[in-house]
């Protein structure tokens, strides 16, 4: 299957900080980008769709100022946790689609965010 | 709105044994996928099949089966003889058709923690 990179893997930040994690489709081009958050032993929660070369459409809840995203080409979508806080500390995970509607969704490994 | 039911939190077997994870779906949509992914403790999501609400032929994956029934709004999983590798989350999940440039949100529901004990 397709491979989506995402990056770091890993994270630890002091509370206040500013963090940048990457997704990057490296053999097929995402025209959708989705981000999501889990918490431990907890299912996944949709944040984000991020459509290249437009504004991200947030879920309800998700704090689009406090959660920057930026799919600014085909291959790269950031997600920006700013001025982070303890309880943002979580497992985010980004997915990558190749336009068509019945195409699935490939997966990032995972970023795991520590704010201390 | 769309919502995906795992009613079971943890499964704890011994090798060898068969076990069946299930999913429960709710969507107003008739046109609809149904998607099963593994998530190993390294965290990553390991796609394992989709299946769309047209087709409910079942299908077998080597060890892996999978039994959709509309009639009862359910895509169950099952794992026969089962291994310590197959240790992990699992998740099921359900995805619309969506209006946003053909984008399409996955629904995700609780998720097992399969054990497979030696």
């Amino acid at each position: 299957g397709a491979v989506v990179s995402q990056h770091p893997s890993r994270v630890i930040c002091k509370s206040g900080t500013s963090v940048k994690i990457e997704c990057r489709s490296l053999d097929f081009q995402a025209t959708t980008m989705f981000w999501y958050r889990q918490f431990p032993k907890q299912s996944l929660m949709l944040m984000a769709t991020s459509n290249e070369g437009s504004k991200a459409t947030y879920e309800q809840g998700v704090e689009k100022d406090k959660f920057l995203i930026n799919h600014a080409s085909l291959t790269l979508s950031t997600l920006t946790v700013t001025s982070a806080h303890p309880e943002d500390s979580s497992f985010y995970i980004c997915s990558a689609k190749q336009g068509a509607m019945n195409t699935e969704a490939f997966f990032g490994q995972g970023t795991r965010l520590t704010v201390v | 709105a769309q919502k995906v039911t795992q009613a079971q939190t943890e499964i704890s077997v011994v090798e060898k044994e068969d076990v069946t994870l299930d999913c429960v779906y709710e969507t107003r949509d008739t046109t609809y996928y149904l998607f099963w992914y593994k998530q190993p403790p390294s965290g990553e999501l390991v796609f394992l099949i989709r299946r769309n609400s047209f087709d409910e032929q079942n299908e077998i994956s080597g060890r892996y089966s999978w039994n959709f029934q509309k009639s009862t709004s359910s895509f169950n999983f099952t794992i026969t003889a089962s291994q310590v590798v197959d240790s992990a989350v699992y998740f099921c999940a359900l995805s619309e058709r969506e209006v946003i440039q053909g984008a399409q949100k996955l629904v995700f529901g609780q998720g097992t923690r399969l054990t497979i004990n030696p």
